[in-house]
Order: C-alpha cells, then sequence, then structure tokens
C-alpha cells in the first residue's frame, strides 16, 4: 500500500459530460500530480500541485482542471467529455523530490 | 523495440531465470530516473531509482544500470519469479524545472513462465 488513494475507482460517463475525480495524498506529502493513462500506453503528466498552486502542466486542454486543499488532497476535473478521455487517471504524491508514489487509480470511460 | 498503439514490448522469461529489461529516454537534462512495476488494474509501484551521477544501484533483486552516454536504462530481475510478471515502467525527472514532472516510456510486459 501506498497511502495514496483514489475514489472512485471506476465511473462511466456520457460524452459531453463533467466529472470530478478524487486523491488522498500520502501524510506530509505536499505535492500532488495527475496523470492519465490510456490503455497499451505510459502514464501522460496533466499537471502537479505544490502547496494548492498549480505548479507545471503538461499538453492537456482547459477543460483539465485541478485543486489541491489544505490537507493536500486534491480534486481533478474534466468538463465537456470526450470518448478520448476514457483512461486510467492516476494521482501521485511525493514529498520534495523525492520518489512519486501512485493511487490504484480511477478507470473512466466516456460512452 | 518501439510499441505501436496497444503492442507493447513484451519479455517472456522461465521461472528462475534472469530478466533484464531496457528503455531509452529523451531528455539529456534529466538527472532522475525511476524504474516502476505496474500489475493489471494497479497503479504504477516504484521499484528502485538512480541519479544521474550513479550508473548502477541495486536493491533487493533488482539492479538499475544508467548510460548516459547513449541515454539508456536498464533493470535487472534476478531469480525472476511468477509474482514478477507485470508492465515495467522507466520514467525520467527534469529535476531543473519547477516541478517534479514525470515522463514515462511506453512499457514492457514482462511474462514469467512458471
Amino acid at each position: 500500500e501506498t497511502g495514496v488513494t483514489q475514489s472512485p475507482t471506476h465511473l462511466i460517463k456520457t460524452r459531453g459530460q463533467q466529472v470530478t475525480l478524487r486523491c488522498s495524498s500520502q501524510s506530509g506529502h505536499n505535492t500532488v500530480s495527475w496523470y492519465q493513462q490510456a490503455l497499451g500506453q505510459g502514464p501522460q503528466f496533466i499537471f502537479q500541485y505544490y502547496r494548492e498552486e498549480e505548479n507545471g502542466r503538461g499538453n492537456f486542454p482547459p477543460r483539465f482542471s485541478g485543486l489541491q486543499f489544505p490537507n493536500y488532497s486534491s480534486e481533478l476535473n474534466v468538463n465537456a467529455l470526450e470518448l478520448d478521455d476514457s483512461a486510467l487517471y492516476l494521482c501521485a504524491s511525493n514529498a520534495g523530490s523525492n520518489e512519486a508514489f501512485f493511487g490504484q487509480g480511477t478507470r473512466l470511460t466516456v460512452v | 523495440g518501439e510499441s505501436v498503439g496497444l503492442h507493447l514490448p513484451t519479455l517472456s522469461v522461465q521461472e528462475g531465470d534472469n530478466s533484464i529489461i531496457n528503455c531509452a529516454y529523451s531528455n539529456s537534462a534529466s538527472d532522475y530516473f525511476i524504474w516502476y512495476k505496474q500489475e493489471s488494474g494497479k497503479g504504477p509501484q516504484f521499484i528502485i531509482d538512480i541519479r544521474s551521477n550513479m550508473d548502477k544501484r541495486q536493491g533487493q533483486r533488482v539492479t538499475v544500470l544508467l548510460n548516459k552516454t547513449v541515454k539508456h536504462l536498464s533493470l535487472q530481475i534476478a531469480a525472476t519469479q511468477p509474482g514478477d510478471s507485470a508492465v515495467y515502467f522507466c520514467a525520467e525527472r527534469d529535476s531543473g524545472g519547477s516541478n517534479y514532472k514525470l515522463t514515462f516510456g511506453k512499457g514492457t510486459l514482462l511474462t514469467v513462465n512458471p
């Protein structure tokens, strides 16, 4: 167990809807990152939050947004869902430059 | 080799053999490298890491080798066990940036035959 928990584990949404995914970081970790992993691919960096501020963003459109809370838990929000958004969404937390620990992911299916 | 779409590079070994998984990275400014293991339906699990000022690091049954000249990373697993069957990813990080973004390779599927 990594101490990083994500909810829900599975989710089905309709194209055009909005979704919120949640992540609880490992205790003491002030940095959280979100990744999208399409089937058969490696995880792709979406963005990172450090002390409640966005601290870097990958090549994802603005309809992907996030929040980090004072207790370092985090949300990933995706608006106007598209079929290609179907993927495993991973949250990872770390403390400073140390290794990142991943949650088990949320499997999002857009139909 | 390169993977296209759903076709991951694969490695099939017999239980007890040693496994070597290779990875080519792209950013010469990357100074931190990690190997992750991902089992079906789970998130990536940290295996071992190495910083760019080292060329070898050993863990329990695993060794990572780093060749910065050719931007190549390898993971060696000794006495491979059926529980080692998974997809293995290398990841690189450029710590010169303002964040700790990881860039992942496409992964290698390791199958261990009993």
